[in-house]
């Protein structure tokens, strides 16, 4: 059974780097079938999606954080990984790791795997 | 960009009873929408795909309908675990965001 688990440093100060690892366990990231990415959800609002990989090609950012956010996919390690700079505290969330089913090639579609989340706080 | 408006915001209604969660769409998406269910303290978990099937492990009192612009999630008798909230979401060329959330709260 798939399994996605996230891992990140809880607590970043403003202005610097979010880092954060997605575990992907019981499948392989390298697959046309499915997308991976990052989705937030900001205390007491609904989730946002972030970011996205697609091994067919595709990379998608939020366009409000296209300036400041990278997604890469590491298929040697069966990670993703998401890197968020210059972060201010409305980039204070939960994160949540992702897969989302891809269909021909060009739609995206429902997430149906998500990992638990790792909580980032932003704060000086 | 098509947008998703989900009705009504929060829904209070006792363990036993019918909810209906609705979710509209601004242009016709033909039956690519999904729904998930969020409790609290929890990752968001898909319940219906492709407006009316079941994802694995639903309980069958979970169902979708609707096509075109109109789709809505019913929960045919309520059950303590089913107060959450519920987020749908369509099918794009590219990522899509989820609609503005209902919120199913006991009376």
């Amino acid at each position: 059974q798939l399994q996605l688990r996230e891992s990140g440093p809880g607590l970043v100060k403003p202005s610097e780097t979010l880092s954060l690892i997605c575990d992907v366990s019981g499948g392989s990231v390298a697959t046309n079938d499915y997308y991976w990415g990052w989705v937030r959800q900001a205390p007491g609002k609904g989730p946002e999606w972030i970011g996205t990989f697609f091994f067919g090609g595709h990379i998608y950012i939020r366009p409000s954080l296209t300036s400041r956010g990278t997604v890469s996919l590491d298929t040697s390690k069966n990670q993703l990984s998401l890197t968020l700079t210059s972060v201010t505290a409305a980039d204070t969330a939960r994160y949540y790791c992702v897969r989302g089913l891809v269909m021909d090639y060009s739609y995206y579609y429902y997430m149906d795997v998500w990992g638990k989340g790792t909580s980032v706080t932003v704060s000086s | 960009e098509i947008v998703l408006t989900q009705s009504p915001a929060t829904l209070s209604l006792s363990p036993g009873e019918r909810a209906t969660v609705s979710c509209r769409a601004s242009q016709s998406i033909g039956s690519f929408l999904a729904w998930y269910q969020q409790r609290p303290g929890q990752a968001p978990r898909l319940l219906i795909y492709d407006a009316s099937n079941r994802a694995t492990d639903i309980p069958a009192r979970f169902s979708g309908s609707g096509s075109g612009t109109d789709f809505t999630l019913t929960i045919s008798s309520l059950e303590p675990e089913d107060f959450a909230v519920y987020y749908c979401q369509l099918r794009s060329n590219r990522p899509s965001d989820f609609g503005q959330g209902t919120r199913l709260e006991i009376k």
